[in-house]
């Protein structure tokens, strides 16, 4: 199985903070990772796909880089509905395998 | 607009049979896979398995020898059986298309005796 690590597993940020989460995959993805945002209570919310393509309707504060083996996500400018948990997820190969999450907070 | 409704049992016992559907609304079904992923309670996301329209599986190794997930493309719904549970398949338990770009809601999944 390939191993997901993300850290920070939590952060501690502001608003108007700049924040970059990573995520280190155990062997080479390509670009095949996903980020997702979920909120207490709720469903996860893809963010962005392919490692760095924004999915449609979300603000474009939020991108993505990195390919192989590190990931990382940065949110420009941190903003009140950002507070939330953030995964990566890594569907290069089965069994697909999320990291263990970053809570902003 | 696609959008997935999920339901099933949320209390069982252990030893029973987990049973779970979703419903795809508003977009192709025969175009996508189908995937379920769980959730315990304070913990992060895990893939439990997916089906394609024509009902190819995958599955995680993990839960393998307990999963089933059918398909039935003439409803656009697709289900989830998971058996023998135990207290540790207490869960959120989410349906998702393919491209894990669109989810359902999520159901709540406790089983104790």
């Amino acid at each position: 199985d390939i191993q997901m690590t993300q850290s920070p597993s939590s952060l501690s940020a502001s608003v108007g903070d700049r924040v970059t989460i990573t995520c280190r995959a155990s062997q080479g993805i390509r670009g095949d990772l996903g980020w997702y945002q979920q909120k207490p209570g709720k469903s996860p919310k893809r963010l962005l796909y392919g490692a760095s393509s924004l999915q449609s309707g979300v603000p474009s504060r939020f991108s993505g880089s990195g390919s192989g083996t590190e990931f990382t996500l940065t949110i420009s400018s941190l903003q009140p509905e950002d507070f939330a948990t953030y995964y990566c997820l890594q569907h290069n190969s089965y069994p697909l395998t999320f990291g263990g999450g970053t809570k902003v907070e | 607009q696609v959008q997935l409704q999920q339901w099933g049992a949320g209390l069982l016992k252990p030893s029973e049979t987990l049973s779970l559907s979703c419903a795809v609304y508003g977009g192709s079904f025969s175009g996508h896979s189908w995937k379920w992923i769980r959730q315990p309670p304070g913990k992060g996301l895990e893939w439990i398995g997916e089906i394609n329209h024509s009902g190819s599986t995958n599955y995680n190794p993990s839960l393998k020898s307990r999963v089933t997930i059918s398909v039935a493309t003439s409803k656009s719904q697709f289900s989830l059986k998971l058996t023998s549970v135990t207290a540790a398949d207490t869960a959120v338990y989410y349906c998702a298309r393919g491209a894990m770009d669109v989810w359902g809601q999520g159901t709540t999944v406790t089983v104790s005796s």
